[in-house]
């Protein structure tokens, strides 16, 4: 257990639907990243937050959006869903925003789009 | 973007034989991380080499960087059946904090 925790483990939806995936870093820690993983992209990183403020931004669509709050839980949203959204969402945390600190993921969110 | 470039996809070894996997990059990595995925699960970070021609060694795990620090491997002596899973390298992006991955090699291991 990485003390990250992302609800809900799994989620189906359709195309065109909206849909929030939600975080919770571990203990103490301010930073929090999500990535996606898909089978034709691997792991992709989307976007970064520290301490409630955004820090890095990767690959992240524009009908894709994310905030941290004021306790530090995140929230990844997903708008206009298309098939190809279809992937697995990890979350993760970790004390700083540097890449001295280490990187503890969730065990991820089961995204389908039909 | 800086890609990573991770080889072979695939590898299937008997119990007790070695593995290693290899990451490249055309340009030079920042710092380099490897993860563990088993199967079903999420990333868990192993290791970070940082110098140039760093060596480091988990019990059976062997993590080098590369001397232009292009390339990375991981090598696993005598596999056993609890090293299945995918391993990933990462780049770790310089001064903000984004890990560029590699496809990842997947090992299965015949007991």
């Amino acid at each position: 257990d990485s003390g990250v925790t992302q609800t809900p483990k799994h989620l189906i939806t359709a195309t065109g639907q909206r849909v929030t995936l939600r975080c919770s870093p571990r203990s103490g820690d301010l930073s929090v990243y999500w990535y996606q993983q898909s089978l034709d992209q691997g792991l992709q990183f989307l976007i970064q937050y520290y301490n409630g403020e955004e820090r890095a931004k990767g690959n992240i669509l524009e009908r894709f959006s994310a905030q941290q709050f004021p306790d530090l839980h995140s929230e990844l949203n997903l708008s206009s869903l298309e098939l190809g959204d279809s992937a697995l969402y990890f979350c993760a945390s970790s004390v700083g925003w540097s890449s001295g600190n280490t990187i503890y993921f969730g065990e991820g969110s089961w995204l389908t789009v039909v | 973007g800086q890609q990573v470039m991770q080889i072979p996809q695939y590898q299937h070894v008997q119990e007790g034989e070695d593995f290693t996997t290899y990451c490249n990059s055309s340009t030079t990595l920042s710092n380099i991380q490897w993860y563990k995925q088993r199967p079903g699960g999420h990333p868990v970070f192993l290791i970070q080499l940082v110098k140039s021609g760093e060596v480091k060694k988990q019990k059976r795990l062997t993590f080098q960087f590369g001397e232009a620090k292009k390339n990375s491997s991981l090598h696993i002596t005598a596999t056993q059946t609890t090293d299945v899973g995918t391993y990933f390298c990462a780049d770790s992006g310089g001064s903000n904090y984004k890990l560029t991955f590699g496809k990842g090699t997947l090992l299965t291991v015949n007991p």
